[in-house]
């Protein structure tokens, strides 16, 4: 089992819809975790931290299930500009293969 | 404002020829990082450097080997090129380590024939 596992999707969805996402992770004992966005040919940039108590920034909502081992990424709302693809990361810098995201008019 | 740059953007090698892709980065931080990226398969760590003087293998160490030159500098080291190493390569540094925001640089698109 890899280390931290994302659908890769693609998903498609239809601008103002809401989206979500799941990362699984497998060491338990992991402590940090990120949300990363990364547009087409370009390098990954921060979205957001995930803290032990969820977190909200505008339209993001970034949740942890420690129980469960996965963390959430919830868009609301959806932009044509949240097309992106959205990478999380666990503890040690270690990367999902991402999510791409579609959102259309 | 310049934060983290890699070099060259692009670069395109023959089998078996060697060379350096160059990281340097302008915001003091302590820890640095490479990945490769390949379709589907995410960013893969490479090497990491802690801290000045300390390097350390990722995930996928075979083939490279790296240098952290000071604090500022990350270079890595393809030694004799392999289609396989066709990849985006990515620098990053971050503050404090795992636990702190990673900051990248654009990217070296390498193709290996």
């Amino acid at each position: 089992r890899k280390e931290v596992e994302q659908d890769p999707g693609p998903f498609n969805v239809p601008e103002g819809a809401t989206v979500a996402f799941n990362c699984t992770y497998s060491n338990s004992a992991s402590q940090s975790f990120f949300w990363y966005r990364q547009d087409c040919r370009k390098e990954p940039k921060l979205l957001m931290s995930v803290y032990s108590s969820g977190n909200e920034d505008g339209r993001f909502t970034a949740q942890l299930n420690r129980a469960s081992q996965y963390i959430s990424l919830l868009i609301r709302d959806s932009k044509l500009s949240d097309s992106a693809t959205y990478l999380c990361v666990v503890n040690d810098m270690r990367f999902g293969a991402g999510t791409r995201l579609t959102v259309k008019p | 404002n310049a934060g983290v740059t890699q070099t060259p953007k692009f670069q395109v090698l023959k089998t078996g020829q060697s060379m350096t892709l160059q990281c340097a980065q302008d915001m003091n931080h302590n820890s640095m990082y490479w990945y490769r990226q390949d379709p589907g398969m995410g960013l893969r760590l490479i090497y990491y450097s802690a801290s000045e003087g300390t390097t350390d293998k990722g995930e996928v160490p075979n083939g490279y080997n790296v240098s952290r030159l000071n604090k500022r500098e990350f270079s890595l080291r393809l030694e004799s090129a392999a289609p396989s190493q066709t990849s985006v390569y990515f620098c990053a540094s971050s503050d404090r380590g795992y636990n702190t925001e990673a900051f990248f640089g654009q990217g070296t698109r390498l193709t290996v024939v």
